[in-house]
């Protein structure tokens, strides 16, 4: 069983740049959350992907934007990236959406975005 | 709107004694499911125990256990007989049909 992996592990970007982080799910999975947790917070959540659609978002502007593909593989574009959106963005997989019940979420390592 | 609260952002225990982190929340929802979790240095966010909120009994995993007190809107995590590995970040989560909301974290320190 393959666990949730994320790429890149570290990115440097300047303020007004574009960026693009990538998730694979977890075997199996087809629901793929995303989240921010900047320095010293808990994380948040961005919005949630299921079986390609949107399924769920939180308090994030629409410069926060996504896409799931057919293998569940998921994307989190960020535009005109501003100094607060330095952070760790988590992403996690799970085989249900958060309507479905009971679901364990699980976690990749995470991608560190710094902006400058 | 829902909130996570962990009032305390630190907390020691000795190896092998037991200790209690504090998560309230804010909802007016009945249909919702709490979580805490576990995220060590090397950042990797795990899940340690979970709870359906319709479910008077509380869970409990091996050395890891919850007071949940629905009326009063608390979700403590016990962990007893503590261990080195047990030092991380712990999270409390609510997580409702559309939504996910994680407190902002107690640091658990074991001292040998």
């Amino acid at each position: 069983e393959t666990g949730v992996t994320q790429s890149p592990t570290h990115l440097i970007k300047t303020r007004g740049q574009q960026v693009t982080l990538r998730c694979s799910s977890q075997s199996g999975h087809n629901t793929v959350s995303w989240y921010q947790q900047a320095l010293g917070q808990g994380p948040q959540f961005i919005f949630q992907y299921y079986r390609e659609e949107e399924n769920g978002r939180g308090n994030f502007p629409p410069r926060f934007s996504g896409l799931q593909f057919p293998n569940y593989s998921s994307e989190l574009n960020v535009n005109a990236l501003e100094l607060d959106d330095s952070a760790l963005y988590l992403c996690a997989s799970s085989s249900r959406p958060f309507a479905g019940g009971l679901e364990t979420q699980y976690f990749g390592p995470g991608t560190r975005l710094l902006v400058l | 709107a829902q909130t996570v609260t962990q009032s305390q952002p630190e907390m020691s225990v000795q190896e092998a004694e037991t200790v209690t982190l504090s998560c309230t929340y804010d909802t007016s929802e009945s249909d919702y499911y709490l979580f805490w979790y576990k995220q060590p240095p090397s950042r990797q966010m795990i899940l340690v125990i979970r709870q359906e909120a319709y479910k008077q009994q509380n869970a409990t995993e091996n050395r890891f256990s919850v007071n949940f007190q629905k009326a009063a809107k608390s979700f403590s995590l016990k962990i007893s007989d503590s261990q080195l590995g047990d030092a991380a970040m712990y999270f409390c989560a609510y997580r409702s049909p559309r939504d996910m909301r994680f407190g902002a974290g107690t640091r658990l320190t074991v001292k040998p």
